[in-house]
């Protein structure tokens, strides 16, 4: 597709559960980016990917936490033993160019996690 | 630290009339840039307008436009001539240009909503 592409797009999970996000980047797109949107609040960045290098992990909440894009291309997501603070959306992002300039970031629809 | 503030909650606005959605940002860098995005209740982000921090002539796309006041540190989105599916939440968000993988700062938001 021409988009960014997430699934699933809701996701219930029980406290305790693990849980596996997976976020389509738009074709050749080198920057990827996680965030967290709570309910009412503006995204929080998560965390960013330069192809399959791991750059910036400093807005994961815990070591619950854990992405990987290991080809550079389809990243995912893990949440460890959900908690219900984990409750959110989680948008992921991507972009064309490595950093710099007017290029915006392209959005996925998001998957809305809900843990009870 | 970098940080957003969108002070205005909610916003209502008569149809076909303009409205000033509030952004002011703290950021002791030079370089940034600034980002408006509107994210209908489908949850998509969708981006409207970019302005540089170089930028001398305030942004303008189709019915938005961005009146940056760099010594004021605000950069207020200008909607014109408002429609029925202008109603929407709306982020303001900052990205420092020399900051490795440039991710986005949101604020929390402002839902607008567009009367006929």
């Amino acid at each position: 597709g021409a988009g960014v592409s997430q699934s699933p797009r809701y996701k219930v999970a029980k406290r305790g559960q693990d849980v596996a996000l997976r976020c389509d980047p738009i074709s050749g797109h080198v920057s990827l980016f996680w965030y967290q949107q709570a309910l009412g609040q503006g995204p929080e960045f998560l965390t960013y990917f330069q192809n399959e290098a791991q750059l910036d992990k400093s807005g994961l909440p815990s070591d619950r936490f854990f992405a990987e894009r290991p080809e550079g291309s389809v990243s995912t997501l893990k949440i460890q033993r959900t908690q219900q603070e984990d409750s959110a959306v989680y948008l992921c992002a991507s972009r064309l160019e490595l950093a710099g300039g007017s290029y915006e970031q392209y959005f996925g629809p998001g998957t809305r996690l809900t843990v009870t | 630290a970098q940080k957003i503030t969108q002070t205005q909650p909610g916003m209502f606005v008569q149809e076909k009339e303009a409205v000033t959605l509030d952004c002011t940002y703290d950021t002791s860098d030079q370089s940034y840039g600034l980002f408006w995005y509107k994210q209908p209740s489908s949850g998509e982000m969708i981006f409207l307008i970019y302005q540089g921090s170089y930028d001398e002539q305030n942004a303008t796309e189709g019915r938005y436009s961005l009146n940056f006041q760099k010594a004021r540190k605000s950069a207020n989105l200008v909607i014109s001539a408002s429609q029925l599916g202008d109603s929407a939440m709306y982020f303001c968000a900052m990205r420092l240009l020399m900051e490795y993988g440039n991710k986005l700062v949101f604020g929390a938001g402002t839902i607008l909503r567009v009367k006929s």
